[in-house]
């Protein structure tokens, strides 16, 4: 089982639409979590750190479900500009170690 | 702020020939640097890790080396190149704090012949 495992999509959605994207961990002594944005030949780019109490930024929203070992991110009112691939990302405590996953494709369609 | 950069962009190599590839990290001292690789269509492979000046860690046993001569300079190489050397080498710094994020340098696309 991969430590880090997304579904890798591609989630096609119109304009305007919500849009969740779920990963799941394996191991569960980690304890920062983060969504990164990467567009297409681009370095990754940090989109959220997800708190244990979740938190929104804007139309984004991440949660943390320790108990069921998968974080989650939720994208309101999509625009096209949305359109990317986005990577969900672990690292445990104390460890210099990130964990990444393959990532999600979402297009957001006109 | 801080800024993180890399060079070159691109790169086209034959095989066998040596690489290397630098990055330097602006407006933060004694960072905590890292070497990745992405191949095409795959995840982030973490390559190299180093706490400090001359510390580096190896992920992946290989024929890629990595150096850090300064604080904020880390140089990824080699001596000879491999067909499946081809990728996406980013470097990263991450931040000191509660959530130790990382953030990424533009990347450098290397293509081998």
């Amino acid at each position: 089982r991969k430590e880090v495992e997304q579904d890798p999509g591609p989630f096609n959605v119109p304009e305007g639409a919500t849009v969740a994207f779920n990963c799941t961990y394996s191991n569960s002594a980690s304890q920062s979590f983060f969504w990164y944005r990467q567009d297409c030949r681009k370095e990754p780019k940090l989109l959220m750190s997800v708190y244990s109490s979740g938190n929104e930024d804007g139309r984004f929203t991440a949660q943390l479900n320790r108990a069921s070992q998968y974080i989650s991110l939720l994208i309101r009112d999509s625009k096209l500009s949305d359109s990317a691939t986005y990577l969900c990302v672990v690292n445990k405590s104390g460890t210099y170690k990130y964990i990444f996953g393959t990532g999600t494709r979402l297009k957001v369609l006109a | 702020s801080q800024t993180i950069h890399q060079w070159p962009a691109t790169l086209v190599q034959p095989v066998g020939s040596p690489l290397s590839l630098e990055c330097t990290v602006e407006g933060t001292s004694n960072p905590n640097l890292y070497w990745y690789r992405q191949a095409a269509g795959r995840g982030l492979q973490l390559l190299f890790y180093s706490v400090g000046i001359g510390q580096i860690s190896s992920e992946v046993p290989q024929n890629l080396s990595a150096s850090r001569p300064q604080d904020r300079q880390f140089i990824l190489s080699s001596k000879k190149l491999l067909l499946s050397d081809s990728g996406f080498y980013l470097c990263a710094w991450r931040t000191s704090g509660v959530y130790n994020e990382q953030f990424f340098g533009p990347g450098t696309r290397l293509t081998v012949l």
